[in-house]
């Protein structure tokens, strides 16, 4: 059974840079056959897909945070990461990884738990 | 970007009741339309996609339905361990989107 563990800082001050970490337990993202990615909630709102990777480094993100984010893969250590630029109080919210299968990068199968990065100075 | 409309945002139902949800797409996304389930501090559950699929594992109790624009997820013989929040999800395109969520409670 694929597990999927966000980890990074849980704090992280305004205009300053976020960066998540996703490990993935059970499975390979090196794979050909699956999609990876980031999605949001902010407290008490719904949720908001962020982007995806495949390992082979292509990428697709929401045009609404484009221009501030970057989703990257490392193979050697079966991870795939988020980095969120110029944060702000915005950004504040539990940032889940996913996976999905591919030909249906839609459908996220498995989820981490989630990890609660808060933007405050 | 496509805007999901759920409904209601909170119900109460008792053990053994039947539950519906609905979920409305501001456009035509023919059945791709996912379900999941999400209960406190936990990661979402994928219940059910591309609208009438039934996830592996998950209970027969629940179904979904519907194409276009409009669907409904339904919890047939409600249990108590279906309390949770249910969000719906359109994957017809990116961004993909989700309903703002139903929080289900159990009397």
């Amino acid at each position: 059974q694929v597990q999927l563990q966000e980890s990074g800082p849980g704090l992280v001050k305004p205009s300053e840079t976020l960066s998540l970490t996703c490990t993935v337990s059970g499975g390979s993202v090196s794979s050909g056959s699956y999609y990876w990615s980031w999605i949001r909630q902010p407290p008490g709102k719904g949720l908001e897909w962020i982007g995806y990777i495949y390992y082979s480094g292509s990428t697709n993100y929401n045009p609404s945070l484009k221009s501030r984010v970057t989703i990257s893969v490392d193979t050697s250590k079966n991870q795939f990461s988020l980095t969120l630029s110029s944060v702000t109080a915005a950004d504040t919210a539990v940032y889940h990884c996913a996976r999905a299968s591919y030909g249906h990068t839609g459908i996220l199968h498995y989820w981490g738990q989630g990890t609660l990065v808060t933007v405050s100075s | 970007d496509i805007q999901m409309t759920q409904s209601p945002s909170s119900l109460s139902a008792s053990v053994g009741d039947r539950v519906t949800i609905t979920c409305r797409a501001s456009q035509s996304i023919s059945t791709y339309l996912n379900w999941y389930q999400q209960k406190p501090g936990k990661a979402p559950n994928l219940l059910i996609y591309a609208a009438s699929s039934l996830e592996s594992g998950v209970p027969s109790r629940f179904s979904g339905s519907g194409s276009g624009t409009d669907f409904t997820l339904a919890i047939s013989s409600l249990q108590p361990e279906d309390s949770a929040t249910y969000f719906c999800q359109q994957n017809y395109n990116t961004p993909y989107t989700f309903g703002q969520g139903t929080n289900l409670e159990i009397k």
